[in-house]
């Protein structure tokens, strides 16, 4: 089966930094993903790790720890556009997994001036 | 185009009626999928085609019933829903299912919103 595990809400001010984490226990692995979800719209690519460490894009950030099955999102400099759910998601890697993009629940994020 | 296109945007319908949903990329991706979300809940996969053929079916009732008529588009037919089928019908497209999964970046539409009275 697939267990992703998130933080239901969080809250920061602008400016600030804040780190989502995301446990995960799957089946297959073929990377991890996170997406950015505000209210009403589609989900927007953030990152994707496949290897352990850290990816840097900007403000934000993703780190991978497969041995763990642990990542996590860090966010710097935070905006209020930043207010947004953020969904990690982990990728099968073969047989009747392949193909399938697991989600967490996904993480609330709501920054405050 | 790096847009995924769907309509309608809302949707209401009656336990009885037959409507469908449309989706349309032309960013030349063989991936296509239909995924559903309730509020505050994670997207959840209901089908995937792949290269115009169905590859998975979360085993979805069959009162939904996809289509993909060519690379581009996908459909999904929708007859005797139930009320709990309200939902945010997202679709999404990628490269294909044989890809490095870093490459299959998943582009999403911005979804149908379905009502069923």
């Amino acid at each position: 089966g697939q267990n992703i595990d998130q933080p239901t809400e969080m809250t920061a001010t602008e400016g600030a930094i804040v780190q989502i984490n995301c446990t995960y226990q799957t089946s297959g692995f073929n990377g991890l993903f996170w997406y950015q979800q505000h209210a009403g719209e589609a989900p927007t690519f953030l990152s994707y790790n496949v290897l352990d460490g850290l990816e840097e894009k900007g403000r934000f950030s993703s780190f991978l720890s497969r041995s763990k099955g642990y990542s996590y999102l860090l966010l710097k400099e935070l905006q209020m556009k930043d207010s947004a759910s953020y969904l990690c998601a982990v990728s099968g890697d073969r047989g009747s997994t392949l193909g399938r993009l697991y989600f967490g629940r996904g993480t609330q994020l709501t920054v405050w001036p | 185009d790096t847009e995924v296109t769907q309509t309608p945007k809302h949707l209401v319908m009656g336990m009885t009626n037959k409507k469908s949903l449309k989706c349309e990329q032309h960013m030349g991706h063989r991936a296509m999928y239909w995924y559903k979300q309730k509020a505050k809940k994670p997207p959840e996969l209901m089908f995937v085609y792949s290269y115009e053929k169905l590859s998975i079916n979360e085993s979805v009732p069959s009162r939904f019933s996809p289509e993909c008529p060519n690379s581009s588009l996908l459909n999904l037919h929708l007859h005797a829903l139930q009320p709990e089928d309200s939902a945010l019908y997202l679709c999404a497209s990628s490269q294909g299912l044989a890809v490095p999964s870093g490459a299959n970046v998943l582009t999403f539409g911005a979804g149908s919103r379905l009502t069923v009275l």
